[in-house]
């Protein structure tokens, strides 16, 4: 069980360059969302989805599209980065139930130029 | 729309000692979660305990307890017995799963160092 997989670890864009956070899960959860983590903040959602095919907005989606065409893969698209988008991703799944907890991948680090 | 405030940027703790890191939240939920998760140098986020709002009881996770204040919207972390190991940042976090959406609400976290 690999758990909440991300990739890249570390990416370095340039403005107006478009790329694609990967997160991927092994544990059938139906429930997988993004987070961003910026200096002295908490982790904020910028989008989550409930189930492959349906996806939502969270608080600070401006500037990123997801899809969620299995439950395994939940990719974040950057289409037009912008140096404000400088920040850490976390990917997040959580099963169903309420005696779970949410899984947290290990994060990308992105730095727009 | 909910809130959750951590009150201290940092903290500083003697090894052995212990230490009570504060948050306080504002919901009109009456069924949700509240979490303190750990965040070392290494950047993973680690779940430390979980509250369930509707628990009376406190709960608690070998060295780590809560104080949980319902009423008064209130949920500090107890760290007894401090290790080095528990240098990190440290986040409160607010949780509804009504309709299933299980978005988090994070405080902006307390940095807690361990001096030896």
């Amino acid at each position: 069980n690999a758990g909440v997989t991300q990739t890249p670890k570390f990416q370095v864009l340039k403005t107006g360059q478009s790329m694609t956070l990967q997160c991927a899960q092994d544990m059938n959860h139906e429930y997988m969302s993004w987070y961003r983590q910026d200096p002295g903040m908490g982790l904020r959602l910028i989008h989550y989805s409930v189930g492959a095919g349906i996806t939502d907005q969270g608080e600070v989606p401006n500037g990123y599209n997801v899809s969620r065409s299995t439950t395994e893969d939940f990719p974040l698209r950057l289409l037009s980065a912008a140096p404000s988008q400088t920040s850490v991703y976390f990917c997040a799944s959580i099963g169903a139930g309420y005696t779970d907890t949410q899984y947290f991948g290990p994060g990308t680090r992105l730095t727009v130029l | 729309a909910q809130t959750v405030t951590q009150s201290q940027p940092e903290m500083s703790v003697q090894e052995a000692e212990t230490v009570t890191l504060s948050c306080t939240y504002d919901t009109s939920e009456s069924d949700y979660y509240l979490f303190w998760y750990k965040q070392p140098p290494s950047r993973q986020m680690i779940l430390v305990i979980r509250q369930e709002a509707y628990k009376q009881q406190n709960a608690t996770e070998n060295r780590f307890s809560v104080n949980f204040q319902k009423a008064a919207k209130s949920f500090s972390l107890k760290i007894s017995d401090s290790q080095l190991g528990d240098a990190a940042m440290y986040f409160c976090a607010y949780e509804y799963s009504g309709a299933g959406s299980y978005q988090l609400t994070f405080g902006k976290g307390t940095k807690l160092s361990v001096i030896p």
